[in-house]
Formats: structure tokens, C-alpha cells, sequence
């Protein structure tokens, strides 16, 4: 079973960045159409898909943060890790990691996600 | 960007009695391939969300025969036959056909 685990601060400064790992188990990180993916979620909102990346490295990123994002990889490790740059208050939210299966246009949907991390943004 | 609209916001349910939400999209998640690009999740009290139907009309693996995936272009429907106490939580709908990926803003059902 794909497992999925977030890692990282909880508390954050403004203007300081953001630095989240996701730990995967369960599967071949660099299984072809898997793609290692991150969504938030501001408290009592919904939800705000950030980006994804490929075990080569390449990113998809929304072009919403996309200037302040930046994600990468580590296939020794079968981790993958978000930072956000310069984050404010608006940034407060639960992070989750998740797996994005798109093979070949098929599926495109996440199917396992992480619980879950709270990080405030606060000085 | 794709906006996703879900209606209700509330939907008070009896356990037994069927329910439905609707997700609209401001474009049409119709591909050249066939598939629409629109997907089904719950994300239950204190959980991360969970997959439900993918492309539509698809059932995730596991999920219960009483929830249903309908619709096509920008019109979509999800059903369930008979909800139990364990199907309460918020629902969200989600484009996969372009970026950035779009969320519905959540239809949160409860029990009567």
C-alpha cells in the first residue's frame, strides 16, 4: 500500500521560507505516470492544489506560487520536498502531500495522500 | 483559470435516503480523448481527503457500489444510493484537465 508522510515545521516567520519533506513507501518512486504532488489547505477552507514533480525533477507548479516555489526530489531517499519562499499569514494551512497518477492522459487524479502538516506562519 | 462551483454549500441528510451534489465548470472538462477530467473526493472529519471517482464516472478502488460518478462537458453529478453515518465529511470536486488544477469550494453533508 502507497504510503505517504509529511515532515517540517510547524511555525514559520514571515518572510522566511517554508521547507516541507514527503516521505514515500510502498511503491518505486520512479514507477513511469507517478507524480509526487502538494495540496493545501487554509483552516476552514478548501482546498489549493501547489504543484507536482516527476522523479527526473521536471515541476508542475501553479502559477499562483509558482514565483515563490520550488520542488524537488531525492530518489535515494524516495522523498520529495516543497519550499515556499517569503510566505505571510495567508500561507497558514495544513500541507498535504499526495501521489498524482497520469499515465499517458489516464487517471490524472490524486489517488494516496499524506495526513497531513499545520504549519503557521507567525512571528 | 478553471472555476469549479459545487451546490449545495450544506446538505443535511437522512441516513437511508439518497443525496446528490453537482459540480459545474466554467469550461468544459472534456477531452479529445473521451475522458472528462473530473474527479470526486471526500475528505472526512479530521482526515485527508480520499478519492472517490476519477474521470467522472469511475469508482476508486474500495469505494462503495452506493456512490455513483455522472456527467459530461461541464455538467457533473455525484450520487449516493443510500448514505450511512460513515459518508458525512465535505465533498470536493477537481479538475485534472488543465493548470492549474481547480478544487470545488466543498458541499459539506451531514446527518439529519
Amino acid at each position: 500500500q502507497l504510503q505517504l508522510q509529511e515532515s517540517g515545521p510547524g511555525l514559520v516567520k514571515p518572510s522566511e521560507t517554508l521547507s516541507l519533506t514527503c516521505t514515500v513507501s510502498g511503491v518505486s518512486f520512479t514507477r513511469h505516470g507517478y507524480y509526487w504532488g502538494w495540496i493545501r489547505q487554509p483552516p476552514g477552507r478548501g482546498l489549493e492544489w501547489i504543484g507536482f514533480v516527476y522523479y527526473n525533477g521536471d515541476t508542475y507548479l501553479n502559477p499562483s506560487l509558482k514565483s515563490r516555489v520550488t520542488m524537488s526530489v531525492d530518489t535515494s531517499k524516495n522523498d520529495f520536498s516543497l519550499k515556499l519562499s517569503s510566505v505571510t499569514a495567508a500561507d497558514t494551512a495544513v500541507y498535504y502531500c499526495a501521489e498524482y497518477y497520469d499515465n499517458d492522459d489516464y487517471h490524472r487524479a490524486f489517488d494516496f495522500w499524506g495526513r497531513g502538516t499545520m504549519v503557521t506562519v507567525s512571528s | 483559470d478553471i472555476v469549479m462551483t459545487q451546490s449545495p454549500l450544506s446538505l443535511p441528510v437522512t441516513p437511508g435516503e439518497p443525496a446528490s451534489i453537482s459540480c459545474r465548470s466554467s469550461q468544459s472538462l472534456l477531452h479529445s480523448n473521451g475522458y472528462n477530467y473530473l474527479h470526486w473526493y471526500l475528505q472526512k472529519p479530521g482526515q485527508s481527503p480520499q478519492l472517490l471517482i476519477y474521470l467522472g464516472s469511475y469508482r476508486a478502488s474500495g469505494v462503495p457500489d452506493r456512490f455513483s460518478g455522472s456527467g459530461s462537458g461541464t455538467d457533473f453529478t455525484l450520487k449516493i444510493s443510500r448514505l450511512e453515518a460513515e459518508d458525512v465529511g465535505v465533498y470536493y470536486c477537481m479538475q485534472a484537465l488543465q493548470s492549474p488544477l481547480t478544487f470545488g469550494g466543498g458541499t459539506n453533508m451531514e446527518i439529519k
